[in-house]
């Protein structure tokens, strides 16, 4: 069972343009919500996260927005730039689980400059 | 360390042989974690250890797949009798604790491929 499903699952953006990744969740109990940033060769790293007492959270350039009612978030990339070009992962967790994290399919995002 | 190391990097066996695959996390870091990349399943959570606590093992896909985690430090993820599909690349991560901290720092994995 995916209980996270993430969308697109790729994007080509050029340089200076908005990237914009949506996901989605099923299981209300998650309390964590994480974005990973990943390079061909290398493991997730983290980007930027969000608990759900909160709508949106801005990190520089990345921003998540979180909706609790329709179960979803999102992550905007602002002014993308070549070196954003990567693959773009959500997550969720429980923390009182063990903060497992469940793990959307992924978005390969390409920034044309 | 400065980051999560994993050996080796790149593992190339034959099918029916079993391997081991290193994980030494971030000092401090009680909590680590084993999640396997493939292109067919994505990113799945695999085990996880927290201070001296049972680790849990729920995303083990079979008892083939068994890991230990050494004085609260190093890991070793072991897997007998290695099957193709067990071909992915094997991420170890750790965190400050399951509750405390925001995340976890991955390694750069271990490339397992069966043939």
């Amino acid at each position: 069972q995916q209980q996270v499903k993430q969308s697109p699952q790729s994007l080509i953006v050029q340089k200076g343009g908005i990237s914009i990744i949506n996901c989605a969740y099923e299981n209300t109990a998650f309390d964590y919500f994480p974005w990973y940033q990943q390079f061909p060769g290398k493991g997730p790293a983290l980007l930027i996260a969000i608990r759900p007492d909160v709508s949106e959270k801005k990190e520089g350039r990345f921003t998540i927005s979180f909706n609790k009612s329709a179960k979803q978030f999102s992550l905007h990339i602002m002014d993308s730039q070549p070196g954003d070009s990567a693959t773009y992962f959500c997550a969720a967790s429980m923390r009182a689980a063990g903060n497992k994290l469940t793990f959307g399919g992924g978005t390969r995002v390409l920034v044309k400059p | 360390g400065a980051g999560v190391s994993q050996s080796p990097s790149n593992k190339v066996t034959e099918k029916g042989k079993d391997v081991e695959l290193r994980c030494d996390p971030i000092s401090g870091h009680t909590a680590l974690y084993w999640y396997r990349q493939s292109l067919g399943q994505g990113l799945e959570f695999l085990i996880y250890f927290q201070g001296n606590s049972a680790p849990d093992k729920s995303g083990l896909p079979s008892d083939r797949f068994s890991a230990e985690r050494t004085g609260g430090s190093v890991s070793t993820l072991t897997i007998q009798r290695t099957q193709q599909e067990d071909s992915a690349v094997y991420l170890c991560a750790s965190s400050l604790g399951v509750l405390g901290g925001d995340g976890y720092t991955f390694g750069s994995g271990t490339r397992l491929t069966v043939v």
